[in-house]
């Protein structure tokens, strides 16, 4: 049972325009969420979190949506710019539980130069 | 910022022997570490949290005598994937934080080739 899920195992954006990447999830005791992002033969790295406290978070290009009653969050980019092209993993975790992590699928991001 | 190195990279192995991977946290201290396997176009899976000084807890489905995880100090955690065989082969991912809440940081990767 996937309790994470990212629906669209790609996407593709002109540079400069912005990046929406979608995440859903089932399991209502997350309240930790973070975004990683993965080039080939690299582990992931650490990008933005969001706490379930909060609605928003940002950091620069990179800000973290949560939508709690849809158990829903979005990641988006802007500018998006080519070296962002990389397989982002959604990723949630309860807090009490040492910081297990359970990750979606991944999508897939190719920016267009 | 906080880094954890893993070895080997790439590894490829005959069937029936056994293959030992290293995580290192080289700028923290980590009391947990936590191995994950991803399989080509899914999601990382975790397959056991490794905690200092304890045994390992693994997660359901994942045998703990095959894959046998050792953590003998803060900074160290193996992962040694015995008697291999060909559906062993897979991405190996280790993670780690520091004491505080950090978010895990990931090692690069072990790309486990089984023939």
């Amino acid at each position: 049972d996937q309790q994470v899920k990212q629906n669209s195992p790609s996407l593709s954006v002109q540079e400069g325009r912005i990046s929406i990447l979608n995440c859903d999830y089932t399991n209502s005791m997350f309240d930790y969420f973070l975004w990683y992002k993965k080039y080939p033969a690299e582990g992931p790295t650490f990008l933005i979190s969001i706490s379930s406290i909060k609605d928003k978070n940002e950091d620069g290009r990179f800000t973290v949506f949560l939508n709690k009653s849809a158990k829903h969050l979005s990641l988006h980019i802007v500018p998006s710019q080519p070296g962002d092209s990389a397989v982002y993993f959604c990723a949630a975790s309860v807090v009490g539980s040492n910081y297990k992590l359970t990750f979606g699928k991944g999508t897939l991001l190719t920016v267009n130069p | 910022g906080a880094v954890v190195s893993q070895h080997p990279s790439r590894v490829i192995c005959k069937s029936g022997t056994s293959v030992k991977i290293e995580c290192r946290s080289l700028d923290f201290q980590a009391t947990t570490m936590f191995w994950y396997r991803q399989f080509p176009k899914q999601s990382l899976m975790l397959m056991a949290t490794s905690n200092e000084g304890s045994k390992a807890t693994y997660e359901q489905g994942v045998e703990k005598d095959k894959f046998l995880i050792n953590h003998a100090s803060l900074t160290l955690s193996t992962l040694t994937v015995t008697s291999a065989h060909p559906e062993d082969s897979s991405f190996y991912i280790c993670s780690a934080r520091d004491r505080g809440l950090s978010p895990l940081h990931f090692g690069n990767g072990t790309r486990l080739t089984v023939t």
